[in-house]
Protein backbone atom coordinates (compact mmCIF):
# COMPACT_ATOMS: atom_id res chain seq x y z
CA UNK A 1 0.00 0.00 0.00
CA UNK A 2 1.51 3.07 -0.96
CA UNK A 3 1.96 5.65 2.09
CA UNK A 4 3.45 9.29 1.75
CA UNK A 5 4.90 11.21 4.21
CA UNK A 6 5.85 14.97 4.40
CA UNK A 7 8.57 16.42 7.40
CA UNK A 8 8.34 18.68 8.66
CA UNK A 9 5.06 18.79 9.67
CA UNK A 10 5.37 22.70 10.32
CA UNK A 11 8.16 25.28 9.47
CA UNK A 12 8.63 28.70 10.41
CA UNK A 13 11.36 30.85 8.47
CA UNK A 14 12.04 34.18 8.25
CA UNK A 15 11.48 36.13 5.06
CA UNK A 16 14.05 35.80 2.63
CA UNK A 17 15.61 32.44 3.84
CA UNK A 18 15.52 28.88 1.38
CA UNK A 19 14.09 26.56 2.52
CA UNK A 20 13.35 22.63 1.38
CA UNK A 21 10.49 20.50 2.10
CA UNK A 22 11.00 16.84 1.77
CA UNK A 23 8.32 14.34 0.83
CA UNK A 24 9.07 10.62 0.30
CA UNK A 25 6.43 7.15 -0.59
CA UNK A 26 6.43 3.94 -0.46
CA UNK A 27 6.30 2.25 -3.46
CA UNK A 28 7.91 3.69 -6.48
CA UNK A 29 5.62 2.58 -8.96
CA UNK A 30 4.41 5.87 -9.51
CA UNK A 31 3.34 8.03 -12.67
CA UNK A 32 3.87 11.12 -11.26
CA UNK A 33 4.22 13.58 -8.37
CA UNK A 34 2.96 16.52 -7.41
CA UNK A 35 3.41 19.57 -5.30
CA UNK A 36 0.17 21.53 -4.11
CA UNK A 37 -0.53 24.58 -2.12
CA UNK A 38 -3.71 25.01 -0.17
CA UNK A 39 -4.13 28.31 1.38
CA UNK A 40 -7.03 28.09 4.43
CA UNK A 41 -10.49 28.21 2.73
CA UNK A 42 -9.18 27.88 -0.69
CA UNK A 43 -8.94 24.52 -2.63
CA UNK A 44 -5.59 23.22 -4.00
CA UNK A 45 -3.01 25.09 -6.38
CA UNK A 46 -1.07 22.73 -8.57
CA UNK A 47 3.24 23.87 -8.30
CA UNK A 48 5.30 21.64 -9.62
CA UNK A 49 4.35 17.76 -11.70
CA UNK A 50 7.14 15.46 -12.12
CA UNK A 51 6.67 12.63 -14.39
CA UNK A 52 8.42 9.10 -13.42
CA UNK A 53 11.35 9.47 -15.58
CA UNK A 54 11.94 13.39 -14.86
CA UNK A 55 14.67 14.37 -12.03
CA UNK A 56 13.56 18.00 -11.74
CA UNK A 57 11.12 20.80 -12.43
CA UNK A 58 11.34 24.61 -11.74
CA UNK A 59 8.83 27.47 -12.20
CA UNK A 60 10.14 30.85 -10.56
CA UNK A 61 11.25 30.36 -7.05
CA UNK A 62 10.19 26.86 -6.90
CA UNK A 63 12.48 23.61 -7.59
CA UNK A 64 10.93 20.25 -7.30
CA UNK A 65 12.84 16.92 -7.43
CA UNK A 66 12.14 13.44 -7.69
CA UNK A 67 14.35 10.75 -6.90
CA UNK A 68 11.84 7.63 -7.82
CA UNK A 69 14.48 4.64 -6.86
CA UNK A 70 14.69 5.94 -3.11
CA UNK A 71 11.16 7.10 -3.14
CA UNK A 72 12.11 10.79 -1.95
CA UNK A 73 11.06 14.42 -3.74
CA UNK A 74 11.73 17.69 -2.14
CA UNK A 75 10.26 20.90 -2.91
CA UNK A 76 13.17 24.28 -2.96
CA UNK A 77 11.97 27.49 -2.06
CA UNK A 78 13.99 29.88 -3.05
CA UNK A 79 14.16 33.53 -1.37
CA UNK A 80 10.77 32.88 0.59
CA UNK A 81 7.86 35.49 0.91
CA UNK A 82 5.28 36.19 3.79
CA UNK A 83 3.19 35.22 0.34
CA UNK A 84 4.62 31.66 0.56
CA UNK A 85 3.04 31.19 3.93
CA UNK A 86 0.55 28.21 3.28
CA UNK A 87 0.21 24.40 3.33
CA UNK A 88 2.41 22.33 0.75
CA UNK A 89 0.96 19.01 0.08
CA UNK A 90 2.84 16.39 -2.30
CA UNK A 91 0.30 13.63 -3.83
CA UNK A 92 2.00 10.44 -5.93
CA UNK A 93 -0.20 8.89 -8.96
CA UNK A 94 0.10 5.53 -8.55
CA UNK A 95 0.83 3.43 -11.86
CA UNK A 96 -2.25 2.52 -13.47
CA UNK A 97 -5.59 4.46 -14.98
CA UNK A 98 -7.34 4.79 -11.79
CA UNK A 99 -6.14 8.79 -12.03
CA UNK A 100 -6.53 9.00 -7.84
CA UNK A 101 -3.76 10.56 -6.26
CA UNK A 102 -2.50 9.64 -2.67
CA UNK A 103 -1.20 12.61 -0.27
CA UNK A 104 0.98 13.62 2.53
CA UNK A 105 -0.18 15.14 5.27
CA UNK A 106 1.24 18.37 4.25
CA UNK A 107 3.95 20.63 5.69
CA UNK A 108 2.23 24.42 7.22
CA UNK A 109 4.71 26.92 6.37
CA UNK A 110 4.49 30.48 7.82
CA UNK A 111 6.84 33.19 6.23
CA UNK A 112 7.64 36.15 8.71
CA UNK A 113 8.27 39.42 7.76
CA UNK B 1 -6.99 23.99 -16.83
CA UNK B 2 -10.42 23.59 -16.18
CA UNK B 3 -12.05 25.41 -13.76
CA UNK B 4 -14.40 24.08 -10.93
CA UNK B 5 -17.45 26.02 -9.05
CA UNK B 6 -17.82 24.06 -6.27
CA UNK B 7 -20.97 24.63 -3.94
CA UNK B 8 -21.74 25.26 -0.81
CA UNK B 9 -18.31 26.73 0.39
CA UNK B 10 -19.33 26.02 4.01
CA UNK B 11 -22.21 24.60 6.09
CA UNK B 12 -23.65 23.76 9.52
CA UNK B 13 -25.61 20.76 9.28
CA UNK B 14 -27.32 19.06 12.67
CA UNK B 15 -26.57 15.19 12.74
CA UNK B 16 -28.68 13.09 11.26
CA UNK B 17 -29.41 15.07 8.19
CA UNK B 18 -28.20 15.01 4.89
CA UNK B 19 -25.73 17.44 2.86
CA UNK B 20 -25.28 17.93 -1.02
CA UNK B 21 -22.23 18.89 -2.60
CA UNK B 22 -22.01 20.03 -6.14
CA UNK B 23 -19.18 20.47 -8.35
CA UNK B 24 -19.98 21.83 -11.89
CA UNK B 25 -16.77 21.70 -14.34
CA UNK B 26 -16.29 24.22 -17.17
CA UNK B 27 -15.17 21.98 -19.50
CA UNK B 28 -16.31 17.89 -20.35
CA UNK B 29 -14.07 15.34 -18.21
CA UNK B 30 -14.57 11.60 -17.52
CA UNK B 31 -13.11 11.26 -14.15
CA UNK B 32 -13.97 13.28 -11.33
CA UNK B 33 -12.93 12.70 -7.91
CA UNK B 34 -13.99 13.03 -4.69
CA UNK B 35 -11.87 13.66 -1.41
CA UNK B 36 -12.24 14.14 2.04
CA UNK B 37 -9.75 16.31 4.40
CA UNK B 38 -10.54 15.61 8.08
CA UNK B 39 -9.29 18.24 10.89
CA UNK B 40 -5.36 18.19 10.47
CA UNK B 41 -5.25 15.27 8.26
CA UNK B 42 -4.57 15.23 4.44
CA UNK B 43 -6.50 14.39 1.65
CA UNK B 44 -7.76 10.80 1.39
CA UNK B 45 -9.95 9.75 -1.73
CA UNK B 46 -13.62 9.01 -0.89
CA UNK B 47 -14.81 7.77 -4.70
CA UNK B 48 -13.87 8.32 -8.48
CA UNK B 49 -17.27 9.25 -10.64
CA UNK B 50 -17.36 8.14 -13.95
CA UNK B 51 -20.21 9.68 -16.34
CA UNK B 52 -22.50 6.78 -17.03
CA UNK B 53 -21.22 4.05 -14.88
CA UNK B 54 -21.28 3.53 -10.89
CA UNK B 55 -18.78 5.37 -8.77
CA UNK B 56 -15.79 2.97 -7.22
CA UNK B 57 -15.33 3.84 -3.80
CA UNK B 58 -12.17 3.88 -1.77
CA UNK B 59 -11.65 1.35 0.65
CA UNK B 60 -13.60 2.54 4.05
CA UNK B 61 -15.96 4.57 2.17
CA UNK B 62 -19.48 3.13 1.01
CA UNK B 63 -22.30 3.99 -1.72
CA UNK B 64 -24.47 4.33 1.53
CA UNK B 65 -23.15 6.90 3.64
CA UNK B 66 -21.84 8.90 0.29
CA UNK B 67 -23.88 8.50 -2.70
CA UNK B 68 -22.75 9.96 -5.45
CA UNK B 69 -24.49 11.20 -9.25
CA UNK B 70 -22.62 11.80 -12.37
CA UNK B 71 -25.15 12.78 -14.57
CA UNK B 72 -23.04 14.11 -17.28
CA UNK B 73 -19.46 15.47 -17.97
CA UNK B 74 -19.54 18.45 -16.56
CA UNK B 75 -21.05 17.95 -13.31
CA UNK B 76 -21.56 15.50 -10.15
CA UNK B 77 -22.58 15.66 -6.23
CA UNK B 78 -21.65 13.78 -3.64
CA UNK B 79 -24.10 13.45 -0.80
CA UNK B 80 -23.01 13.13 2.97
CA UNK B 81 -25.88 10.96 4.47
CA UNK B 82 -27.07 10.93 8.05
CA UNK B 83 -23.98 12.68 9.43
CA UNK B 84 -22.28 12.70 12.77
CA UNK B 85 -20.10 14.77 14.50
CA UNK B 86 -17.14 12.47 12.80
CA UNK B 87 -18.49 13.74 9.32
CA UNK B 88 -17.03 17.25 9.85
CA UNK B 89 -14.12 17.85 6.80
CA UNK B 90 -13.72 19.81 4.32
CA UNK B 91 -14.81 17.59 0.89
CA UNK B 92 -13.35 18.59 -2.52
CA UNK B 93 -13.87 17.49 -5.71
CA UNK B 94 -11.07 17.31 -8.21
CA UNK B 95 -11.22 16.31 -12.19
CA UNK B 96 -7.94 15.10 -14.37
CA UNK B 97 -8.46 16.53 -17.97
CA UNK B 98 -5.52 14.82 -18.42
CA UNK B 99 -1.52 14.68 -17.62
CA UNK B 100 -0.48 16.81 -16.13
CA UNK B 101 -3.15 18.73 -15.08
CA UNK B 102 -5.20 18.00 -11.93
CA UNK B 103 -7.92 20.95 -10.93
CA UNK B 104 -9.47 20.82 -7.56
CA UNK B 105 -12.93 22.91 -6.29
CA UNK B 106 -12.33 25.08 -3.67
CA UNK B 107 -13.71 23.42 -0.66
CA UNK B 108 -16.63 22.87 1.24
CA UNK B 109 -16.17 22.96 4.89
CA UNK B 110 -18.65 20.63 6.96
CA UNK B 111 -19.28 20.93 10.66
CA UNK B 112 -21.66 18.66 11.94
CA UNK B 113 -23.40 19.38 15.30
Amino acid sequence: KQEVTQIPAALSVPEGENLVLNCSFTDSAIYNLQWFRQDPGKGLTSLLLIQSSQREQTSGRLNASLDKSSGRSTLYIAASQPGDSATYLCAVRPLGNTGKLIFGQGTTLQVKP
Amino acid sequence: SAVISQKPSRDICQRGTSLTIQCQVDSQVTMMFWYRQQPGQSLTLIATANQGSEATYESGFVIDKFPISRPNLTFSTLTVSNMSPEDSSIYLCSVSTGVPDYTFGSGTRLTVV
